[in-house]
């Protein structure tokens, strides 16, 4: 089955600073990358995702890349807000497949 | 409307009883999963319905027994519960079948056992 790892576990930033989270996944069959943010005492949401036919997308200060070459995908955050601060979940799955998260990142942002 | 609800928010009990969470959805998904996020925050998918139907059965305890009386509802039941049990349980749905795997979340269930 899928495996899907996720770097760091703990990220800080200043405010105004840059976020990366990278991911790495196992299967090469998968074809859906979506990413979740999770604030604190708060339920998981998509807040961006992407398929395999694409290489890049972006919106408004968050952005993933996905290279399928190298099985992994990353989430870019720019000019990170302490509204930024929560726990981010890369996931993947293949199609009519379970989605498999990672282990997820805590991000602080600190201003 | 609340998209994914669960209930009930808060549950503290005693080692040895049984409990069950309710979810419903009004979003006309055809998926329902039952996840299980302990105090690590590591998210784990226990079960999934699809149409009323079980599609995934992870290995979890026998004493979780999921029901799907309609595909909109999806209960957990939890019987003999330990103090390993103690997490916070999420129902979610998709609509798998339009091709995009994109999971709502209900509020999610925080089950305390003493």
């Amino acid at each position: 089955g899928e495996n899907v790892e996720q770097h760091p576990s703990t990220l800080s930033v200043q405010e105004g600073d840059s976020a990366v989270i990278k991911c790495t996944y196992s299967d090469s069959a998968s074809n859906y990358f979506p990413w979740y943010k999770q604030e604190l005492g708060k339920r998981p949401q998509l807040i961006i995702d992407i398929r395999s036919n694409v290489g890049e997308k972006k919106d408004q200060r968050i952005a993933v890349t996905l290279n399928k070459t190298a099985k992994h995908f990353s989430l870019h955050i720019t000019e990170t807000q302490p509204e930024d601060s929560a726990v981010y979940f890369c996931a993947a799955s293949t199609p009519l497949e379970k989605l498999q998260f990672g282990a997820g990142t805590q991000v602080v942002v600190t201003p | 409307d609340t998209a994914v609800s669960q209930t009930p928010k808060y549950l503290v009990t005693q080692m040895g009883n049984d409990k069950s969470i309710k979810c419903e959805q009004n979003l006309g998904h055809d998926t329902m999963y039952w996840y299980k996020q302990d105090s690590k925050k590591f998210l784990k998918i226990m079960f999934s319905y699809n149409n009323k139907e079980l599609i995934i059965n992870e290995t979890v305890p026998n004493r979780f027994s999921p029901k799907s009386p309609d595909k909109a509802h999806l209960n957990l039941h939890i019987n003999s519960l330990e103090l390993g049990d103690s997490a916070v349980y999420f129902c979610a749905s998709s609509q798998v079948a339009s091709g995009a795997n994109v999971l709502t979340f209900g509020a999610g269930s925080r089950l305390t056992v003493l």
